[in-house]
């Protein structure tokens, strides 16, 4: 089945610094990426999604890079503030299968 | 806004009692999912209706059910509660043109 990744349990920043996040992923048949924030006590935002027939796609602030090669997918977030601070999760769901795996998720610690 | 809406928000069971929790979405949401949340954790798949049928099932044992009605509301029942079910229950939606797959604020549930 799916595993899914993430490099680093907790990642800290000062505000106004880019963060990249990090996620590995092992199935090849993996068709759909989405990032999700999720604040404490409340349920995953969609922060941004990416297809399989794309290596990049920007946001509002924010970048998701996919590296099907090494299965290794990142989001990046520019000018850094306090509001990003989180748990980010990576998802990925593969093709015929509707459901979402998740990793294990990285904290975001924004300093000021 | 999601277009997601669960209840109850919190909820204490005893171990062995039944619980039922809930969700609705906007009308067009065909597929709901329901995820498992332990605190520290990703969230896992528990099953998934697409027009009213079960279309694909996780690791979760049978007391887990569920049950999604014409209107787009879905219900989560699980019987026996243990205390391992302790946890934050998601509802998940995914429109009828695979749009991307948004999430409820959750229902926490405690089982003592």
């Amino acid at each position: 089945g799916e595993s899914v990744g993430l490099h680093l349990p907790t990642l800290s920043v000062q505000e106004g610094d880019n963060s990249i996040i990090n996620c590995a992923y092992s199935n090849s048949a993996s068709d759909y990426f989405i990032w999700y924030k999720q604040e404490s006590g409340k349920g995953p935002q969609f922060i941004i999604d990416i297809r399989s027939n794309m290596d990049k796609r920007q946001g509002q602030r924010v970048t998701v890079l996919l590296n099907k090669t090494v299965k290794h997918l990142s989001l990046q977030i520019a000018a850094t503030q306090p509001g990003d601070s989180a748990v980010y999760f990576c998802a990925v769901i593969d093709t015929g299968r509707r459901a979402l795996t998740f990793g294990s998720g990285t904290r975001l610690q924004v300093q000021p | 806004e999601t277009g997601v809406t669960q209840s109850p928000t919190h909820l204490i069971k005893t171990r062995g009692q039944q619980v039922t929790l809930r969700c609705s979405s906007q009308s067009g949401h065909n597929t709901v999912s329901w995820y498992q949340q332990a605190l520290g954790q990703g969230p896992q798949f528990i099953f998934q209706y697409y027009r009213e049928e079960e279309n694909g099932r996780g690791n979760f044992p049978p007391r887990f059910s569920g049950l999604q009605f014409p209107n787009y509301s879905s219900e989560l029942n699980v019987n026996a509660l243990e205390l391992d079910d302790s946890a934050l229950y998601l509802c998940a939606a995914e429109g009828a043109s695979g749009n991307t797959i948004y999430f409820g604020e959750g229902s926490w549930l405690t089982v003592v």
